[in-house]
């Protein structure tokens, strides 16, 4: 089946530093990526979605200029967190879109990133 | 606006019995899809089902069961002879066909399968 990697599994940061998670759709394009965050003991919450050659569309209270979307290829979609606080340490999820298969039918996602902010 | 509900936020039973777990959801769209993800310790998301607006049909996996019923809004998710390996927080979650088509998740529901 298909398969979404992210990179890396779990970081560890400081305060104050930028950190870059990787969304990799393995086995087919992936015109649209979806990335979530989901704080401890809650649920998932979309930040912004991501499509392919074009600016992401970010949720309403979510930081374009501090959660920085790239999505410069058919197979990967990266988000960086700028200047990072604790208050961004999270799991964040992201979720791809096979471009040749109707939308709600294929959906796959990765594995996520547990970010730490120190 | 689309919402998903998940009424019961822990749910502890013992190993073998049977639990229910509740979803109730809002849409505005008339296609809209359906589904049910496990999460275990690790965080990683496990599909369990998925399903359309227009298939009501019951649908039975093993030990799982799902009842979708249009006209009380609701998908439950019915797990028989409960197994410790079962515990883990379980999402209902909603795309809606003509609005976005993200997933939209409820609350989640953490069930303890106690041995």
């Amino acid at each position: 089946g298909a398969v979404v990697s992210q990179h890396p599994s779990w970081v560890i940061c400081k305060s104050g530093t930028s950190v870059k998670i990787e969304c990799r759709s393995l086995d087919f394009q992936a015109t649209t990526m979806f990335w979530y965050r989901q704080f401890p003991k809650q649920s998932l919450m979309l930040m912004a979605t991501s499509n392919e050659g074009s600016k992401a569309t970010y949720e309403q209270g979510v930081e374009k200029d501090k959660f920085l979307i790239n999505h410069a290829s058919l197979t990967l979609s990266t988000l960086t967190v700028t200047s990072a606080h604790p208050e961004d340490s999270s799991f964040y999820i992201c979720s791809a879109r096979d471009a040749a298969r109707p939308a709600t039918d294929t959906q796959y996602f990765g594995p996520g990133t547990r970010l730490t902010v120190l | 606006a689309q919402k998903v509900t998940q009424a019961q936020t822990e749910i502890s039973v013992v190993e073998k019995e049977d639990v229910t777990l509740d979803c109730v959801y809002e849409t505005r769209d008339t296609t809209y899809y359906l589904f049910w993800y496990k999460q275990p310790p690790s965080g990683e998301l496990v599909f369990l089902i998925r399903r359309n607006s227009f298939d009501e049909q019951n649908e039975i996996s093993g030990r799982y069961s799902w009842n979708f019923q249009k006209s009380t809004s609701s998908f439950n998710f019915t797990i028989t002879a409960s197994q410790v390996v079962d515990s883990a927080v379980y999402f209902c979650a909603l795309i809606e066909d003509n609005y976005g088509q993200n997933f939209v998740f409820g609350p989640g529901t953490r069930l303890s399968v106690l041995p």
